[in-house]
């Protein structure tokens, strides 16, 4: 059940740029939706949480949510070369495998920004 | 607060051999699930465990069994290793909760790099 597509890269910009990231689903089920930033060889971690439709932000990341359109967005503002990782989008559908919360992942989008 | 630990971090494995990976955190977490992640591919749920005594299949479990040995206890292995199962796996815990309200952030170890050969 891979619903979600998100763009491999991948995405080389320069610092202070402002990046935007992106995927799309097909699932209308869908409720939560969250990204995730991956440094190289190391764990997945959690960078925004958003509930259902709107925007949030924290410090220099914003997350959007457009459930009409099935797509969600994370613009990361005056990039760093430390923002240089790989960005998971995730998806929670509550039905999922019958148990509540099972995320559903995109393949990554892999970012550099180059000092 | 060591979060999710998984052991070993590395392993090269001839093929038809077995193994087991193990994965423990202990920040008392219902849910724990399996991923390999392979170029390309992202993060493939193999199986999890929505709370202790359960566990189910995911996307990819052929080859695969795990045992939920506890609450904070998941293990994967791999009976009989094939060459099509170099991959980096990662063990992840969440709070699973009820309906809508869910909190599914996850948590993930650093990963276990399996080469079989």
């Amino acid at each position: 059940q891979k619903e979600v597509e998100q763009d491999p890269g991948p995405l080389s910009v320069p610092e202070g740029a402002i990046v935007s990231l992106n995927c799309t689903y097909s699932n209308s089920a869908f409720q939560y939706f969250m990204w995730y930033r991956q440094y190289s060889r190391k764990g997945p971690e959690l960078l925004m949480y958003t509930y259902s439709s709107g925007n949030k932000e924290d410090g220099r990341f914003t997350a959007q949510v457009d459930k009409s359109s099935k797509y969600i967005s994370l613009f990361i503002r005056d990039s760093q070369p430390s923002d240089s990782a790989t960005y998971l989008c995730a998806m929670s559908d509550p039905a999922y495998g019958g148990s509540q919360g099972n995320l559903i992942f995109g393949k990554g989008t892999k970012l550099s920004v180059k000092p | 607060n060591a979060g999710v630990t998984q052991t070993p971090k590395f392993q090269v494995l001839k093929t038809g051999q077995s193994m087991t990976l193990q994965c423990a955190q202990d920040m008392n977490h219902n849910s724990m699930y399996w991923y390999r992640q392979d170029p390309g591919m992202g993060l493939r749920l193999i199986y999890y465990s929505a709370s202790e005594g359960t566990t189910d299949k995911g996307e990819v479990p052929n080859g695969y069994n795990v045992s939920r040995l506890n609450k904070r206890e998941f293990s994967l292995r791999l009976e009989s290793a094939a060459p099509s199962q170099t991959s980096v796996y990662f063990c992840a815990s969440s709070e699973a909760g009820q309906g809508v309200s869910s909190n599914t952030e996850a948590f993930f170890g650093q990963g276990t790099r399996l080469t079989v050969v």
